[in-house]
């Protein structure tokens, strides 16, 4: 079955970048969109179909995917990043996939 | 505005089954995808299943092949979450969550319902 990897945790300065990784086989082949969920709060969707963002979430957010990794990244952090972050793709086979999630720390 | 409304915490039995719903207003149902993605106590998301609730048709995870089944009621705007044979790993809140239709098929979950926690406990 397909797997996506993320790192479990990222730390970052405020005002600094954040880059966030998800990695799977031929990954830059599917399209992968990006969740934000904050504890006890449903997630929230921040990129999709790799770059795009949804109206509402601010321009320091990106998105690219290429070869077998994505990466999600903040620019400028802030406090209110702090919380989990979860990539998804599709595979013909196994369907919906998640990664495992990675916890921001904006320190 | 859009909006996905789940029904209520369940507390089961081992073996039991659960049954969750799931009302979409502010938008037809039937031009979107409606997933169902749980998430145990502290733990990451997992893609249970799908529905097109057009023409009802299903797509579930293997995990959960033979267990899961996902029906709607278009007259109602409301899509159902049905889980049976309950177990204590089944502990997890329950979310629905949908996707526009295109042609290349399910993509990203532009709204998700506000979740729904099940707990198996004997």
């Amino acid at each position: 079955s397909y797997e996506l990897t993320q790192p479990p945790s990222v730390s970052v300065s405020p005002g600094q970048t954040a880059s966030i990784t998800c990695s799977g086989d031929k990954l830059g082949n599917k399209f992968v969109s990006w969740y934000q969920q904050k504890p006890g709060h449903s997630p929230i969707l921040v990129i999709y179909q790799d770059t795009n963002r949804p109206s509402g979430i601010p321009e320091r957010i990106s998105g690219s995917n290429s070869g077998n990794t994505a990466t999600l990244t903040i620019s400028g952090t802030q406090a209110m990043d702090e919380a989990d972050y979860y990539c998804l793709a599709w595979d013909s086979s196994t369907g919906g996939v998640f990664g495992g999630g990675t916890k921001l720390t904006v320190l | 505005q859009v909006q996905l409304v789940q029904s209520g915490a369940e507390v089961k039995k081992p073996e039991a089954s659960v049954k969750i719903s799931c009302k979409a207003s502010g938008y037809t149902l039937s031009k979107y995808y409606m997933h169902w993605v749980r998430q145990a106590p502290g733990q990451g998301l997992e893609w249970m299943g799908t529905i097109i609730p057009g023409d009802g048709s299903t797509t579930y995870a293997q995990k959960f092949q033979g267990r899961l089944t996902l029906t709607r009621d278009t007259s109602r705007s409301t899509v159902y979450m049905e889980l049976r044979s309950l177990r204590s790993e089944d502990t997890a809140v329950y979310y629905c969550a949908r996707d526009e239709i295109v042609v290349a098929g399910p993509d990203a979950f532009d709204t998700w319902g506000q979740g729904t926690l099940v707990t198996v406990s004997s």
